[in-house]
């Protein structure tokens, strides 16, 4: 079945630590998204890549990095300098073919705590 | 400034009852919007997309409506079961391409109970 991957599903951050939040999918797309969901929020995006070797900043990739050296592969690293990590976080993909309006596909999401 | 606002907040119903959610959004231009269900630490999943010139989408039990003259759109939920409980989001996108801004609203908790 295809989909999308996120790994590990939760995860926990030390103080001054960076840690990657991984994110694979095997629909064949060529978009892939980082979200943030806080409780009582709507999502809100962090970085987007339309194509491989290619990402720009969402509303808040301040404190975030990303890269796109594969097709299949989106990784999303929380830097220390994100004062306020703890949230949940949701990968999607969608095609960026032209035509009919095609949905985002999302991940299951990794549950991101500070010790 | 663009927005999606959706009422109510939360809501519990009866099993085999019917039920509305509503969105109403103040985005320009506007393209489509979505209907997403999310269960309780899962991804988003999409029920229905629908582009300005469509009224109605259904899914099964689940029935979109979009009026582009009032900005409003609701998603009538039919003969309701448990595994309904979730939270369902409205998305408004300004576009059709991809890192085309979605402005997503808040969501809608259901509670379905026996």
């Amino acid at each position: 079945d295809g989909g999308i991957t996120q790994s590990p599903k939760y995860l926990f951050r030390k103080e001054g630590q960076n840690v990657t939040l991984s994110c694979e999918q095997n629909l064949n797309h060529d978009a892939m998204y980082w979200y943030r969901q806080d409780p009582g929020q709507g999502l809100r995006l962090i970085y987007y890549s339309q194509i491989v070797n290619d990402f720009q900043k969402g509303d808040i990739a301040e404190g975030y990095s990303v890269s796109r050296e594969k097709k299949e592969s989106f990784p999303l690293t929380v830097t220390s300098a994100q004062k306020n990590p703890t949230a949940f976080y949701l990968c999607a993909s969608s095609t960026t073919r032209q035509g009919a309006v095609q949905p985002q596909h999302f991940g299951d999401g990794t549950r991101l705590s500070i010790l | 400034k663009n927005q999606v606002e959706q009422s109510p907040q939360s809501l519990i119903i009866l099993e085999g009852k019917n039920c509305t959610l509503q969105c109403n959004y103040t985005v320009s231009p506007f393209s489509n919007l979505r209907w997403y269900k999310q269960d309780t630490g899962r991804g988003p999943v999409s029920l229905t997309i629908m582009t300005f010139s469509e009224n109605t989408k259904s899914n099964g039990r689940y029935t979109a409506t979009l009026d582009a003259d009032t900005k409003q759109s609701s998603l009538h939920i039919t003969a309701s079961q448990l595994s309904d409980s979730a939270s369902y989001i409205c998305v408004v996108s300004a576009g059709s391409q991809a890192g085309t801004a979605l402005i997503f609203g808040k969501g809608t908790t259901l509670s379905v109970s026996s």
